[in-house]
């Protein structure tokens, strides 16, 4: 069974600065998929960032940007210019090519400060 | 248009009770989740349904039963509800049967608390 880890349970960043958050995973598999996703105090889970195993290249979605590592099973999510409305819980995500599910870690409960 | 839309948003309810939570999609996505999300914020799959029928049911008590009438809902019964069912009951969807590479459209969640 896939593990998703995520070793930080609580991170800060000052307002306009740049965090990572960081997320290992196990799996057997070579073709499969990784989220990130931001449950901010509302409640409600948003996808912010996907990346496929096959493509080298990191995916980034305007200030959220990704570092995947395939060969060390790492997937961490950096945020510049950290903003006040970033403040949320960051769920890490995997999913098997066919799995037709998703396996979340933990969570990384991130504070902006003004 | 609200995509993926879950009534009630908040149920308290006491212990032994029955009540149901519904779900609704109108992105057209062939599959739909239920996920518990409980008090340390761990979010854990307990179904999956394309269209009516059952695809992932995982170690879930017999007390909960999922209802697929079509592919757009998917409606989460419990029966005799217990102290430790409080939680957080998230659907969610994803475009393709029996796969989630795309990634998950969540509702806002059901917050169902148990007295």
């Amino acid at each position: 069974a896939q593990t998703v880890t995520q070793s930080q349970p609580e991170m800060s960043v000052q307002e306009a600065e740049t965090v990572t958050l960081s997320c290992t995973y196990d799996t057997s598999e070579n073709n499969y998929y990784l989220f990130w996703y931001k449950q901010p105090p509302s409640r409600q889970m948003i996808l912010v960032i996907r990346q496929e195993a096959y493509k080298q290249q990191n995916a980034t979605e305007n200030r959220f940007s990704v570092n995947f590592q395939k060969a060390a099973k790492s997937f961490s999510l950096k945020i510049s210019d950290s903003q006040l409305g970033d403040t949320a819980m960051y769920f890490c995500a995997f999913a098997g090519a066919n799995a037709g599910k998703s396996t979340f870690g933990d969570g990384t409960t991130l504070t902006v400060k003004p | 248009d609200t995509a993926v839309s879950q009534t009630p948003k908040y149920l308290v309810t006491q212990m032994g009770n029955d009540k149901s939570i519904k779900c609704e999609q109108n992105l057209g996505h062939d599959t739909m989740y239920w996920y518990k999300q409980d008090s340390k914020k761990f979010l854990k799959i307990m179904f999956s349904y394309n269209n009516k029928e059952l695809i992932i049911n995982e170690t879930v008590p017999n007390r909960f039963s999922p209802k697929s009438p079509d592919k757009a809902h998917l409606n989460l019964h419990i029966n005799s509800l217990e102290l430790g069912d409080s939680a957080v009951y998230f659907c969610a969807s994803s475009q393709e049967v029996g796969f989630s590479g795309y990634g998950y459209t969540f509702g806002s969640g059901t917050r169902l608390t148990v007295v």
